[in-house]
């Protein structure tokens, strides 16, 4: 398919363990955004990436989180030493051109992380 | 910093009814609206966007939205809702400056019955 595709679907980890999730955005895409979606937060910005510029990290929680662009396409979103609070859906998407704020953004799926 | 009110959380409706899902958000400058609609176990769409031009915005599957830059409102309507249509639907905003990502509300979860 052409779509943002993710995975894990889910991810089920213990607390204190690591974990990666993988984005693959639509081909060609050259902006890039992991976002979560908790019942107490809602959905919320984590980082963005746009093309070779320096990411845009202002949503990131706390220093456990990390996330890497490479090549332009793939990205792993690094959750470390995991606490409960990080149990959310984990959603990635893609668009097109420079970073317009017009662009429309194309959601993955998403994977459920579920910090035990 | 921009922000994004939904004041629906949960609207329960028989099928033909007429829809309204109220977005309000906040922002000093030129901002571009969605609205994005997650239907039960899929992914977020799109259902419209609002940048410039005619603020009434059509969308698919029959749902418009109209900004009204006085109010800082961008409400979601659809003048007749189908059992098709039960979904949670999300406003978001991204201002002309600063961060490229979007402000999401809360949600609104709508429930159409057969």
């Amino acid at each position: 398919g052409a779509g943002v595709s993710q995975s894990p679907s889910n991810k089920v980890t213990e607390k204190g363990k690591d974990v990666e999730l993988r984005c693959d955005p639509i081909s060609g895409h050259t902006a890039l955004y992991w976002y979560r979606q908790s019942l107490g937060q809602g959905l919320e910005f984590l980082i963005y990436f746009q093309g070779n510029s320096a990411p845009d990290k202002s949503g990131l929680p706390s220093d456990r989180f990390s996330a890497e662009r490479t090549g332009g396409s793939v990205s792993t979103l690094t959750i470390q030493r995991t606490q409960q609070e990080d149990s959310a859906v984990y959603l990635c998407a893609s668009s097109l051109a420079s970073g317009r704020a017009t662009d429309t953004q194309y959601f993955g799926p998403g994977t459920r992380l579920t910090v035990l | 910093a921009q922000s994004v009110s939904q004041h629906n959380h949960h609207v329960i409706l028989s099928e033909a009814a007429s829809l309204e899902l109220g977005c309000n958000y906040s922002y000093g400058g030129t901002v571009n609206l969605f609205w994005y609609v997650q239907y039960p176990g899929q992914h977020l769409q799109l259902l419209l966007k609002y940048f410039s031009g005619d603020p009434l915005v059509k969308g698919i599957k029959g749902f418009e939205a109209e900004f009204i830059k006085s109010k800082f409102s961008f409400n979601l309507r659809k003048p007749s809702v189908q059992w098709s249509d039960t979904a949670e639907y999300f406003c978001a905003v991204i201002g002309d400056t600063g961060r490229r990502a979007l402000t999401f509300g809360s949600g609104t979860r709508l429930q159409v019955q057969p």
